[in-house]
């Protein structure tokens, strides 16, 4: 079984640029989550799909950042404009809707702002 | 007060030596995953327990839900169990919260 894919693996780019994030979640699993990982730090989530429709959106920037997954499948997190905080590993995960409800995670999209 | 508590934050330790790693958390829990991660970002889960100790290998997670404690073993440690080892307790809603993990050195 094939895991969570997410592209580009690494991004570097200047602050105020545009930066967008791909991810596949594994096949069948419903819910697709999108985490923010400062170095040094937890994983922090910044929105939950379930299919095509938002769950929690609650520390999404909603000023700079958005998300989304038109056909209930791949998604994508776009950043514009970029900040210099902003610079962290973007970390896609996976899961069903039903139990054991247990997260798969993507190798991540480390980004740099400078 | 963080709501996930991992200790140590950095371990250093010779190969063969035994490995404890330990998660205290304040929420109340559904399940609990202990996360793998190697530089580079990725995430492996290794465990996801909701009570008593499960094992694979060499690696053993036990969980105390009373205690509201869970702690991870390593047995007979390689280097390559050098990564960070994250605790992430799962509440009722299905969302994880993460301790900051636990920076593992395993030397030769």
């Amino acid at each position: 079984e094939a895991g969570v894919a997410q592209s580009p693996r690494y991004k570097i780019i200047e602050k105020r640029q545009s930066v967008a994030f791909w991810c596949n979640p594994i096949s069948g699993h419903a819910t697709l989550y999108w985490y923010q990982q400062i170095l040094g730090q937890g994983p922090k989530l910044l929105i939950q799909f379930q299919n095509n429709g938002v769950v929690d959106d609650s520390q999404l920037p909603k000023d700079r950042f958005s998300a989304e997954r038109l056909k209930g499948v791949d998604s994508t997190l776009k950043i514009q404009p970029a900040k210099l905080e902003d610079s962290a590993v973007y970390l896609c995960a996976s899961s069903l809707i039903r139990e054991p409800y247990e997260q798969y995670f993507g190798p991540g999209t480390r980004l740099t702002v400078t | 007060k963080n709501e996930v508590e991992q200790s140590p934050q950095n371990l250093t330790a010779q190969e063969g030596e035994f490995i404890t790693i330990n998660c205290s958390y304040s929420v109340g829990i559904s399940a609990l995953h202990w996360l793998q991660q190697h530089p580079g970002g990725g995430i492996v889960s290794l465990f996801m327990l909701s009570s008593g100790k499960k094992k694979h290998g060499r690696l053993i997670a036990t969980i105390n839900i009373q205690e509201k404690h869970s702690s991870l073993h390593i047995t007979a440690s390689h280097p390559r169990d050098s990564a960070v080892y994250i605790c992430a307790p799962r509440g009722s809603n299905y969302k994880l919260t993460f301790g900051k993990g636990t920076l593992l050195t395993v030397n030769p």
